[in-house]
């Protein structure tokens, strides 16, 4: 079945660039995303690439995705420490959101 | 205030309970979801919804039930609660009108089964 798997942990230095991994297995998803979840709160749509885009970039993050390794990443460029949170890998067909399937999260540290 | 409520934030119950766990959006959107979150596990789906009067299973629907009472609401039920049910849950929304499927999330009821 489908399946998405990203590291647990990361740790960063603040101000350095923090690139968090993911693997999917479904090669028919249509949109990957990447989610963030702050303490106490739920998730939060932080990006999305299109599966026929290699990379989309917004201000300091860049989505880098290689469909023939089914690997997706996240880059923050000078990570601050209002970044730590949980950021989840997910993919869908797209469809109005029905079959997202989401990774374990990659729980962020941002040493000041 | 936000966009998808939910309620109660927290509760502690005793094995054998039964639990509601309620949610409320007002995004008027038709699709909802209830979700869990595990440690290492990631979020999994136990129940969503299309509309009024849709119901549908996710991958780990035992030992939960849904109502959507109107397309605004949607609860979660736990029949005779047990400890292993002790999770973050997590009611979602989506627009069946978009095509980027993005997913909004209430911030989560934390439950605690003894």
């Amino acid at each position: 079945g489908e399946d998405v798997e990203q590291s647990l942990f990361l740790s960063v230095r603040e101000g350095d660039s923090s690139v968090i991994n993911c693997t999917y297995t479904d090669s028919s998803s249509t949109y990957l995303y990447w989610y963030k979840q702050e303490p106490g709160a739920g998730l939060q749509l932080l990006t999305y690439i299109f599966s026929n885009m290699d990379m989309k970039q917004d201000q300091r993050l860049t989505v880098l995705l290689n469909k023939k390794d089914k690997h997706l990443s996240l880059r923050i460029a000078d990570t601050q420490t209002g970044d730590s949170a949980i950021y989840f890998c997910a993919e869908s067909m797209g469809t109005g959101g029905f079959k997202t399937i989401f990774g374990a999260g990659t729980r962020l540290f941002v040493k000041a | 205030d936000a966009d998808v409520t939910q309620t109660p934030r927290n509760r502690i119950t005793k094995t054998g309970k039964r639990i509601m766990l309620e949610c409320s959006q007002t995004k008027g959107h038709d699709r909802m979801y209830w979700y869990r979150q595990d440690p290492g596990l990631g979020l999994r789906l136990i129940y969503y919804s299309f509309d009024v009067k849709d119901i549908n299973k996710g991958e780990i629907s035992d030992g939960y039930s849904v109502s959507r009472q109107a397309q605004a609401k949607f609860s979660l039920s736990l029949e005779s609660a047990i400890p292993n049910q002790t999770a973050l849950y997590f009611c979602a929304t989506s627009s069946s009108g978009t095509n980027t499927g993005e997913l909004f999330f209430g911030e989560g009821s934390r439950l605690t089964v003894l």
